[in-house]
């Protein structure tokens, strides 16, 4: 089956540092590549998706790159600002099909 | 547009008892996805319901069910509430298209404690 694998977190970091959180996952088909972000109390919104090999999603500076050969999907940002400061999780879905598989995201904290 | 809709917000059931959960999807969606989010287990796939038809299922009990309006609308319900159930639940909807990576949209969620 499929499954998702994200770094460990908590993740802290100073405003202005470089971010990258990994994310690798299994699937037997060919599936499409997510990012969500999850904000206190929120529900989960898209941050940037991909659905072919050496696709970038980008979005609000996040950046990921769909690497079929390292079956990977890394979450990186040049600069973190206070406001990133949520949970992200990393996900991915079967090719025409609506059911996403989650990794057990990773909680970044900004300091200022 | 709006977003997608849940109610209630929040709530507090006693274990045993049954509730059941709405969610309004964007207009013009016509897949609608729930999930339960604990601390414990992360995020897990309920079920898919695409033109009133249940597509996809996850491995729940079969006291989770679930069903779709020809509005689109959805309800989800859980009988027979375990303390185990407390979670959030999210709902999504996407303009189901085919093919890859159809956006899925999610709502705030319905916080449901078991006490």
């Amino acid at each position: 089956g499929n499954s998702v694998t994200q770094m460990e977190g908590p993740v802290t970091l100073s405003e202005e540092a470089f971010l990258t959180i990994n994310c690798t996952y299994t699937a037997t088909g060919y599936p499409s590549l997510f990012w969500y972000v999850q904000y206190p109390g929120e529900g989960l919104q898209l941050l940037l998706k991909a659905t072919k090999a050496d696709d970038k999603g980008s979005n609000k500076g996040f950046e990921a790159t769909y690497r079929k050969e390292t079956t990977s999907f890394h979450l990186e940002k040049g600069s973190v600002q206070v406001s990133d400061s949520a949970v992200y999780f990393c996900a991915l879905s079967d090719f025409g099909n609506e059911k996403l598989t989650f990794g057990t995201g990773t909680r970044l904290t900004i300091i200022p | 547009k709006a977003g997608v809709t849940q109610t209630p917000r929040y709530l507090i059931k006693t274990r045993g008892q049954q509730v059941t959960l709405s969610c309004s999807p964007i207009s013009g969606h016509r897949s609608v996805s729930w999930y339960q989010q604990t601390p414990g287990q992360g995020l897990q796939f309920l079920f898919e319901y695409f033109s009133e038809t249940q597509r996809n299922k996850g491995n729940f009990p079969g006291r989770f069910s679930g069903r779709q309006f020809s509005n689109s609308r959805s309800e989800m319900n859980v009988s027979t509430l375990e303390l185990g159930d407390s979670a959030l639940y999210l709902c999504a909807s996407s303009f189901e298209q085919g093919g890859a990576g159809n956006t899925i949209y999610f709502g705030e969620g319905s916080w449901l404690t078991v006490v």
